[in-house]
């Protein structure tokens, strides 16, 4: 079946453009998860969702991050006033949300910001 | 101190060797552990998950957990060039809702 999905998969803006990141999780996965990779790290989470509700935000850098999962499928990562060290690949991951410290979660392909 | 610390890479092997990749953590209250294999300009991949202390094998892939010494391995037997990547440590506090802790990564290559 189809994996997690993201888009665009690059997007390059300039500073202090809002840019908005689009993440299709699999079929009937409750649970979504944001991460934040820059180049050379390991993924640092941003955000989870457990259908619509937003019950964890604890990781968003600054107020410029909001996400967003209207109708429990499909979720934005907005960005507003972009700044040079939001560059990074965004990530998405979704899981069934049944068990939550044990279930797999699957990661999309990822967006590459780049803010000039 | 970082919550997931890996050995600093990168590793190389040989063809044929035994790779050894490891991983500390923090957190006390962690449970459950995970092993992230991620090709270079890829997402990351589940390879293997640990819950309890003890060894955990599937074919090539052997994990190892230690909760007193806070410490959790992976061993590939017989390396192969395909397994060259990033390879991410990953935790799961207690307490929160599933969210991942990755570890910085550790680059391995396989060299022929």
């Amino acid at each position: 079946g189809a994996g997690v999905s993201q888009s665009p998969r690059y997007k390059v803006a300039k500073r202090g453009q809002d840019v908005a990141l689009r993440c299709d999780p699999i079929s009937g996965h409750v649970s979504l998860f944001w991460y934040q990779q820059a180049l050379g790290q390991g993924p640092e989470f941003l955000t989870y969702f457990q259908n619509e509700a937003q019950l964890d935000k604890s990781g968003l850098p600054s107020d410029r991050f909001f996400a967003e999962r209207p109708e429990g499928s499909v979720s934005t990562l907005k960005i507003q006033r972009t700044q040079q060290e939001d560059s990074a690949v965004y990530l998405c991951a979704s899981s069934l949300g049944r068990l939550l410290h044990t279930d797999t979660q699957y990661f999309g392909p990822g967006t590459r910001l780049t803010v000039l | 101190q970082k919550e997931v610390e890996q050995n600093s890479g990168p590793l190389s092997v040989p063809e044929g060797a035994i790779a050894s990749l490891n991983c500390t953590y923090s957190d006390r209250v962690s449970q459950s552990f995970f092993w992230y294999r991620q090709y270079s300009g890829k997402s990351p991949e589940l390879i293997m998950s640990i819950y309890s202390n003890g060894d955990k094998e599937d074919g090539r892939f052997t994990a190892q957990l230690n909760k007193a010494s806070q410490y959790v391995s992976l061993l590939i037997r017989d390396s192969q060039p395909s397994d060259s990547a990033t390879y991410l440590c990953a935790v799961i506090c207690g307490t929160s809702y599933g969210k991942l802790t990755f570890g910085q990564g550790t680059i391995l290559t396989v060299h022929p």
